[in-house]
């Protein structure tokens, strides 16, 4: 069954904090992705992979950076939290880009920075 | 870039009712489109997805949307819901078929009333 587990449910940070989301999936899957999700704001793209050791940025990058030295693990990074982030965050993963039909997801990360 | 419209941000309806929840998008071009359903404190989940060919799709729990280009709409509908259909519905879609396209509307919640 294909799975996208990401380390941690629930988080509570402090503000200035180094804080790590780790995602892993086991589907072999090329292209890893990170969204942050608001109500009334729908799924927005922070980063995506493609390949290890790449990555892109999404629609609000800033404020956060990638890590891919894996294939099956993409690690968020935000350098210095701040209550602005306070966010679900949600990692999903899809098959080679030609062709890719879906994305598959974890179950979130509900991150609460104070 | 493309956007995608769901106007209708929470829907409540009686159980054994029908419901339509809409979406639109702005392209013309060719366009995959796709719907997730979000279950509480979980991830998103794909509920079904139209890529090519017949416009009515199906899901295997009784939802179907139809694929309407001239309206550029993909509007999903169920008969007779059940009050395990209470969720968040996310419409989304992909221009080139990869998912690192994909664009998401702001989600619609479903409450499905006993």
């Amino acid at each position: 069954d294909v799975k996208v587990t990401q380390s941690s449910r629930y988080l509570v940070k402090r503000t200035g904090e180094k804080v790590f989301l780790e995602c892993v999936q086991d589907m072999d899957h090329e292209n890893m992705f990170w969204y942050r999700q608001d109500p009334g704001l729908g799924l927005r793209l922070i980063y995506f992979s493609y390949d290890v050791k790449m990555k892109e940025k999404g629609d609000i990058p800033e404020g956060y950076s990638v890590s891919r030295e894996k294939k099956e693990r993409f690690s968020l990074i935000l350098e210095s939290a701040s209550t602005n982030q306070t966010s679900m965050y949600l990692c999903a993963s899809a098959g080679p880009t030609e062709g890719t039909t879906e994305a598959f997801f974890g179950q979130g990360t509900r991150l609460t920075v104070v | 870039a493309q956007s995608v419209t769901q106007l209708d941000s929470q829907v409540p309806v009686f159980e054994e009712a029908p419901v339509e929840l809409r979406c639109n998008y702005s392209s013309s071009v060719s366009v995959y489109l796709f719907w997730y359903v979000q279950y509480p404190n979980q991830g998103l989940q794909l509920l079904l997805k139209y890529l090519s060919g017949s416009t009515l799709v199906e899901s295997i729990n009784g939802f179907e949307a139809e694929f309407n280009k001239s309206q550029t709409s993909f509007h999903l509908r169920k008969p007779s819901v059940h009050i395990s259909d209470t969720a968040e519905y996310f419409c989304a879609v992909s221009e080139g078929g990869g998912a690192n396209n994909l664009f998401f509307g702001t989600g619609t919640r479903l409450t499905v009333i006993p």
